[in-house]
């Protein structure tokens, strides 16, 4: 059973640029939710996907949005980045959208915008 | 109001000590309540989770007490050691949303 992956680990982007970042989810997880922890603070909810559909999204402006594929693995694309965007990305996979506090982070992409 | 604060920011205790830390929420339409442990590095995995209709929930060191009436929850780590140190978030959430506290830095001294 392999873990939730995250890529890539870092990444520098500089302001107005679009960035695409990737997860692959647990093995039997159809549930990906993403998340942006500033540093300092707890991670904050973007939004959710299952079965390959958004299922719930937080305070994130549209520029931020993502895709769920059949296999469960997800993207997360932010476009007209902005230095605020600068943070720790973190997916989470769970069994479903009910499981979501029992789900499995992966080691977050570190983003860096100049 | 969707906020979940966190108390203390850090917390700083000796080996075999109890560490305590305290969050409050507003919404009460939350109906669980995760503590998450988060070593640097790595992404947050999940420590201990209750529910409201429980007012304790032990699972070895770790301890987790609700008091639903104030909307005040708390994590215990008894007999506290060195590798306990890390970032701990509390949260709480509905459905498909959790909102995570700020978190408490702790440090257990050897």
């Amino acid at each position: 059973e392999t873990g939730v992956t995250q890529s890539p680990t870092h990444l520098i982007k500089t302001r107005g640029q679009q960035v695409t970042l990737r997860c692959s989810s647990q093995s039997g997880h159809n549930t990906v939710s993403w998340y942006q922890q500033a540093l300092g603070q707890g991670p904050q909810f973007i939004f959710q996907y299952y079965r390959e559909e958004e299922n719930g999204r937080g305070n994130f402006p549209p520029r931020f949005s993502g895709l769920q594929f059949p296999n469960y693995s997800s993207e997360l694309n932010v476009n007209a980045l902005e230095l605020d965007d600068s943070a720790l990305y973190l997916c989470a996979s769970s069994l479903d959208p009910s499981r979501t506090y029992e789900q499995y982070f992966g080691p977050g992409t570190r983003l860096t915008v100049t | 109001q969707q906020q979940v604060k966190q108390s203390p920011q850090s917390l700083i205790v000796q080996k075999g000590g109890i560490s305590i830390i305290n969050c409050a929420y507003e919404n009460t339409a939350f109906d669980y309540f995760p503590w998450y442990q988060q070593f640097p590095g790595k992404g947050p995995a999940l420590l201990i989770a209750i529910r409201p209709d429980v007012s304790e929930k032990k699972e070895g060191r770790f301890t987790i007490s609700f008091n639903k009436s104030a909307k005040q929850f708390s994590l215990h780590i008894m007999d506290s050691q060195p590798g306990d140190s890390a970032t701990y978030f509390c949260a709480a959430g509905r459905d498909d949303k959790i909102i995570f506290g700020k978190g408490t830095r702790l440090h257990i001294l050897p």
